[in-house]
Parts: C-alpha cells; structure tokens; sequence
C-alpha cells in the first residue's frame, strides 16, 4: 500500500524565516503534487514534479527519487503563507492520488 | 472560465435522507474525482472517472453513488446518510490521471445529524 508521510504536522515560525516541510514516499512515483490549502478551505495546486526541482516565486519544490522523498521550501516567508500544505503521490499505471495528511504552517508577523 | 464548481456549499442532513453533491468543470478534462476530508486524514479517494460513461470505486465509496453521463459534470449521491458522513466534500478534475495537475473545487461542508 503507498503511503505518504509528512512532517512536521504543524510549524510556527516568525516572519521572514526560511521554511521546510518534508514529505517521504513507500513506494515509485510517476508524479508528486504539493498543494496549498488556505484557512476558507479551497485547495489549489502548488507544483507537480517528477524529478529535480521547481521554482516559483518564494516557492521551492525539490525530489529525490532514489530516497523517496521530497521537500517544499518557503523562502522569507510572510504571514500570507500561512496554510496547510499538503504532497501527494501517483504512481505508474494508478490513476489515483495518496495524499499526506499535510503540514499546518503559522507565519507570526 | 469558472474551473471547478460544487453546489450546494453547505448542507445539514437528517439521518437517513438521500442528496446529491453536484460538481462541474469547463476545461474538458477527463479525468474527475471526489474525496472526503476529515480532520487528522489525509484527502480519501471516494469514486473517480477517466471519462463520460467510466467509473470506478476509490478507497472509501460505501453509501455513495456517482456517474459520468457528459464530460463536464460528476455528481455523487448519498444513498441514505449517516453521521459517519460527516465531512468536507472536494470535487477535482485534471487533463488525465493523477499524474497532471489537480483543480479542486471549493468542497461542500456536510452534516449529517
């Protein structure tokens, strides 16, 4: 059975730090998701990658595919961040995605 | 373009009483999916469907019921509701598979008393 972990399960940190969240996978992947889901409820997708790193804006996704593992960085993080990030898995021939069970992060002003 | 769109937002059911969760989309994807979340669990898979006329179970579809006439819409029925469905409702859709990008829908807080 695939199953994603993630941790922490919440993090409060002040604002401008560099942010961490980590997620690990049991099994072979063809895509890892990261998604960000705000306090009104709405998820929306943050990245989608398979291999290497992506980048967008403060935002860094990076994999490593023979560890099974996956970190999203913030970088001068602003209270706006405050969210509940969550990875997720698919792997070859599942159409299905496992989700963790996300990451709740606090930015203090 | 409106993405992905569910009605009702909220709705408080009596034990027993049947519903629907309406969920659409207008960026012809094929792929489509219903989850439920609940507190201290990650999104749980309910039924999905990889086109109009296809359908399958995903991890937790006892009580529930959808089908897939047109592309654009992917209803789930509560059969007969019961407290243990309980829960925030997400309707997502993709281009096919979870191996590209998820659009969810704003979901559908449920309470059934």
């Amino acid at each position: 059975k695939n199953e994603v972990e993630q941790s922490p399960q919440n993090l409060t940190a002040q604002e401008g730090e560099f942010i961490t969240i980590n997620c690990s996978y049991s099994v072979g992947i063809s895509a890892l998701h990261w998604l960000q889901q705000h306090p009104g409820g709405g998820i929306v997708s943050l990245f989608m990658l398979s291999s290497g790193k992506k980048k967008h804006g403060r935002l860094i996704a990076t994999i490593n595919i023979q560890e099974k593992h996956s970190s999203l960085h913030i970088t001068a993080s602003h209270p706006r961040d405050s969210a509940v990030y969550i990875c997720a898995e698919s792997n070859f021939g599942n159409e299905k995605l496992t989700f963790g069970t996300g990451t709740r992060l606090t930015i203090i002003p | 373009n409106a993405g992905v769109t569910q009605t009702p937002k909220f709705q408080v059911l009596k034990t027993g009483q049947s519903m629907t969760l309406q969920c659409a989309q207008d960026m012809n994807h094929e792929y489509m999916s219903w989850y439920r979340q609940d507190p201290g669990m990650g999104l749980r898979l309910i039924h999905y469907s990889v086109g109009a006329g296809i359908t399958d179970q995903g991890e937790v579809p006892n009580g529930y019921n959808v089908s897939r006439s047109t592309t654009e819409d992917f209803p789930l029925r509560l059969l007969s509701a019961a407290p243990s469905q309980t829960s925030v409702y997400f309707c997502a859709s993709s281009y096919s598979t979870g191996t590209y990008e998820q659009y969810f829908g704003p979901g559908t807080r449920l309470t059934v008393t």
